[in-house]
């Protein structure tokens, strides 16, 4: 079936360490793909997406590409910093984008 | 601009009373979802409106769940009878289209029921 596999956390790094998180996923057709963050005690919000294969979304110094080939959606961070610690979330939809599949989320701590 | 409202932050009940929890979604917003958090089963939607009509409410738990949106700025979701299984974090989130719109979210509603 649909599904979203993140890797498992937690995940601790030191600061401006290199950042990957992982996330694959199953569908037919090309699904939109995000990752959200959620900070703590806070809801979830929007970090990135990707709407079509090879699109890179990116913001707040994140990234991740749209890689059919893999069914991936890795998210990646050049130089973390304790203000990323959150917990991230990756999710697509599903064909008829009536449906949001959610990854379990993974949980990152960045020390100073 | 005002975000997703939710209410209260926080609620302890026992088990047996009823629990209503609160949402004002972002103006012109014409989807609404219910999801619930839990540390064992991360996060689950429970029940999603658009244009205030339920469209997917295959994730609500039980009878004991029920949620409603009367118009087009306020939802609730009501637990009649609680058990303390239901102790969790509810969040309310909206959109502007659809599920794969961006997902605005609120700040969550943290329920104890004892």
């Amino acid at each position: 079936g649909d599904s979203v596999t993140q890797m498992e956390g937690p995940v601790t790094l030191s600061e401006e360490a290199f950042l990957t998180i992982n996330c694959t996923y199953t569908a037919t057709g090309y699904p939109s793909l995000f990752w959200y963050v959620q900070y703590p005690g806070e809801g979830l919000q929007l970090l990135l997406k990707a709407t079509k294969a090879d699109d890179k979304g990116s913001n707040k110094g994140f990234e991740a590409t749209y890689r059919k080939e893999t069914t991936s959606f890795h998210l990646e961070k050049g130089s973390v910093q304790v203000s990323d610690s959150a917990v991230y979330f990756c999710a697509r939809a599903d064909g008829n984008n009536r449906k949001l599949i959610w990854g379990l989320g993974t949980s990152l701590a960045v020390n100073p | 601009d005002a975000g997703v409202i939710q209410s209260p932050r926080h609620e302890v009940t026992e088990m047996g009373q009823e629990v209503t929890l609160r949402c004002k979604p972002i103006s012109g917003h014409n989807s609404l979802f219910w999801y619930r958090q839990t540390m064992m089963r991360g996060l689950e939607l429970l029940i999603y409106f658009n244009n205030n009509v339920p469209i997917d409410d295959s994730g609500m738990p039980e009878d004991r769940f029920s949620a409603k949106m009367p118009n087009a700025s306020f939802s609730t979701l009501k637990i009649q009878p609680s058990e303390p299984r239901d102790s969790a974090v509810y969040f309310c989130a909206s959109s502007l289209g659809g599920m794969a719109d961006t997902q605005y979210f609120g700040p969550g509603t943290r329920l104890t029921v004892l």
